[in-house]
């Protein structure tokens, strides 16, 4: 039981370039989210799914995408990366009503 | 915009002491969640409060929700070193789309040997 794992762990763009930050969870939750964590900010939430199929928009979706084909997966897009999505990426998953479990994050630099 | 908001933003107390953070919270809310995070870690959650419970203890930890006043607090008897970290409290809304949780921007607990 791996929990929620992300990949990759570290990551420099440049501007302009696109990626995908996975995220996969081995629990059989409905809910998962992607949050980012800037300095003095706390963790804001990005996009967010409750279920396979279903996605929403968070409070700062604006630059980035998502789907949720599988129960399991959870990918987060960067179209077009920019200096100001420097941050500290999360995807979390729970079940419904429940606590969430946190991957150990990615570490994004935008150059 | 983030829904809970942590007091103080550092609190920093010696080994064997207890420790107290707050939570206040703008709507109503169907659970408050506090989070631990230690340095450049993911969040592990420590305890989950439904909106009508009043008190939760686990372990050292014990919560208490007051909806009335829309805050929480959040407990840790008998600090500590390794209990050095940064706490969040998160809520779920009520009435707004399920699957939707606010963090606010923690507190950062040192505990000294």
């Amino acid at each position: 039981n791996a929990g929620v794992t992300q990949t990759p762990k570290f990551q420099v763009l440049k501007t302009g370039q696109s990626m995908t930050l996975q995220c996969a969870q081995d629990m059989n939750h409905e809910y998962m989210s992607w949050y980012r964590q800037d300095p003095g900010m706390g963790l804001r939430l990005i996009h967010y799914s409750v279920g396979a199929g279903i996605t929403d928009q968070g409070e700062v979706p604006n630059g980035y995408n998502v789907s949720r084909s599988t129960t399991e997966d959870f990918p987060l897009r960067l179209l077009s990366a920019a200096p100001s999505q420097t941050s500290v990426y999360f995807c979390a998953s729970s079940p419904p009503r429940g606590g969430y479990t946190f991957g150990s994050g990615t570490r994004l630099t935008v150059v | 915009s983030q829904q809970g908001e942590e007091d103080p933003q550092a609190l920093s107390i010696q080994e064997g002491e207890n420790a107290t953070m707050n939570c206040s919270y703008k709507t109503s809310i169907n659970n408050l969640q506090w989070y631990r995070q230690n340095s450049g870690r993911g969040l592990v959650h420590l305890i989950l409060i439904r909106s009508n419970e009043r008190e939760k203890h686990s372990g050292r930890l014990r919560v208490t929700l007051d909806t009335s006043k829309k805050s929480s607090s959040l407990l840790i008897t008998a600090s500590r070193a390794a209990d050095t970290a940064s706490y969040f409290c998160a809520t779920e809304d009520r009435g707004s789309t399920l699957g939707r949780l606010y963090f606010g921007r923690g507190t950062q607990l040192t505990v000294w040997p």
